[in-house]
């Protein structure tokens, strides 16, 4: 299957700092989706960005999307504790296949 | 409006016992989804279905997996003659209709699966 790959896996902030994390693919996709997991919530969906989109916002969330890199990004501005989570990116490609990346860790230090 | 529930949501099993599990979507959603997470890892896609269609169970990682849906309501995950590497959170997640997966998905909580 095909399985995006973020980096980097583990990633430890100061709150009100700023948190990137990557999502890669091999293969063309339709449309890729970040989700934001943690103990409290469960898996919640964040934003979707199209394959013919290049970035999109969603309040301190950004998501940048690359085809010719076959890569996206999601930023997070001005962290706060409460985003401490694991974020996942979605890939969905044709024929409704999709699969799930590997997962950022991200701990916000109060 | 309720969301994704999931029953049960810790079950522990023998090795070789067979288990059902059990995915409630929110009502409307056509497609539904199953995954399964093993502790610290990602989600594994398992299978999917979208309303009447056939499933599409090309994530399902043996033959002692199965899953049913009936209509576009409840759905049931079942393993049989479990082995301890099935041990992990399942997860369902559901959706509105499926086409290209411009939809966001809405998970379940989870039901946790220890296989002793």
């Amino acid at each position: 299957s095909q399985q995006g790959e973020e980096d980097p896996q583990a990633l430890s902030i100061q709150e009100g700092e700023n948190a990137t994390m990557n999502c890669s693919y091999k293969t063309s996709i339709n449309n890729l989706q970040w989700y934001r997991q943690n103990s409290g919530r469960g898996l919640v969906h964040l934003i979707l960005i199209r394959s013919n989109e290049r970035e999109k916002h969603s309040g301190r969330l950004r998501v940048t999307l690359d085809t010719s890199k076959k890569s996206s990004s999601l930023l997070i501005t001005a962290s706060r504790a409460a985003d401490t989570a694991s974020y996942f990116c979605l890939l969905y490609y044709g024929n409704n296949r999709l699969a799930f990346g590997k997962g950022n860790q991200v701990v916000v230090i109060p | 409006g309720a969301g994704v529930s999931q029953s049960p949501s810790n079950k522990v099993t023998e090795k070789g016992k067979d288990v059902e599990l059990r995915c409630d979507p929110i009502s409307g959603h056509t497609a539904l989804y199953w995954y399964r997470q093993r502790l610290g890892q990602g989600l594994e896609f398992l299978i999917y279905f979208q309303g009447n269609s056939a499933p599409d169970k090309s994530g399902l990682p043996s033959d002692r997996f199965s899953a049913e849906r009936t209509g576009e309501s409840v759905s049931t995950l079942t393993i049989q003659r479990t082995q301890q590497e099935d041990s992990a959170v399942y997860l369902c997640a559901s959706s509105l209709v499926a086409a290209g997966g411009y939809n966001e998905q809405f998970f379940g909580p989870g039901t946790r699966l220890t296989v002793l």
